[in-house]
């Protein structure tokens, strides 16, 4: 079964810092790019950052640009995202998803077609 | 443009047909994707490609598209559809960032 788990959310204080992780299973966890998706409360989908499924390329929103870095481990099959200089903005559900993509009837396709069931990062003193 | 713009809210009578759309520029180079997400879940994939559902999405949800707009159709629409539904592609700027629209809210009648 083709599962992400995340962990290591919690609650923690403005300008502190704190890393995601997200277990992959039941794929090829290296032949696949990876995304965090995070949802505020009450809010829509934000697109966080992305990586390539070799590690070598890296994308972030304009929003914690700076602030976050993703990495990954294949050997370990596991995402990271880790979060620096934490804003009370910055609370928000965290998802890992994986990432397709490509080129067909004349258009591109993106997509993410497996998520986790998120982890819970609280910014607040 | 790096925007994608969907209704806030639409609502549907049980077992009729509704729309949902999403607007953007980037949807001249991408289909969009289209996820379903209902309260205290994780988002669900339903739409992506052309027109394709995963499986175990009913054939009851299919998508469009035409110049800069996208559409998820569901014929027949089911109590348990209500939910929050967003649009989804890569930023066509070339700069590599992902885009997803506000969500529209879905309420079965």
């Amino acid at each position: 079964e083709v599962q992400l788990v995340e962990s290591g959310g919690g609650l923690v204080q403005p300008g502190g810092s704190l890393r995601l992780s997200c277990a992959a299973s039941g794929f090829t966890f290296s032949s696949y790019a990876m995304s965090w998706v995070r949802q505020a409360p009450g809010k829509g989908l934000e697109w966080v950052s992305a990586i390539s499924g070799s590690g070598g390329s890296t994308y972030y929103a304009d929003s914690v640009k700076g602030r976050f870095t993703i990495s990954r481990d294949n050997s370990k099959n596991t995402l990271y995202l880790q979060m620096n200089s934490l804003r009370a903005e910055d609370t928000a559900v965290y998802y890992c998803a994986k990432d397709k993509r490509g080129y067909s009837h004349r258009r591109y396709y993106y997509y993410m077609d497996v998520w986790g069931k998120g982890t819970t990062v609280t910014v607040s003193s | 443009s790096s925007e994608l713009t969907q209704d806030p809210a639409v609502s549907v009578a049980l077992g009729q047909t509704v729309r949902i759309t999403c607007q953007g520029d980037s949807l001249r180079s991408y289909y969009a994707s289209w996820y379903q997400q209902k309260p205290g879940q994780a988002p669900v994939l339903v739409i992506y490609g052309k027109n394709n559902r995963p499986s175990g999405i009913p054939d009851r949800f299919s998508g469009s598209s035409s110049g800069n707009t996208a559409s998820l159709t569901i014929t027949g629409a089911q109590a348990e559809d209500e939910a929050d539904y967003y649009c989804n592609s890569r930023d066509s700027s070339g700069n590599q960032l992902v885009v997803f629209g506000g969500g529209t809210k879905l309420t079965v009648l």
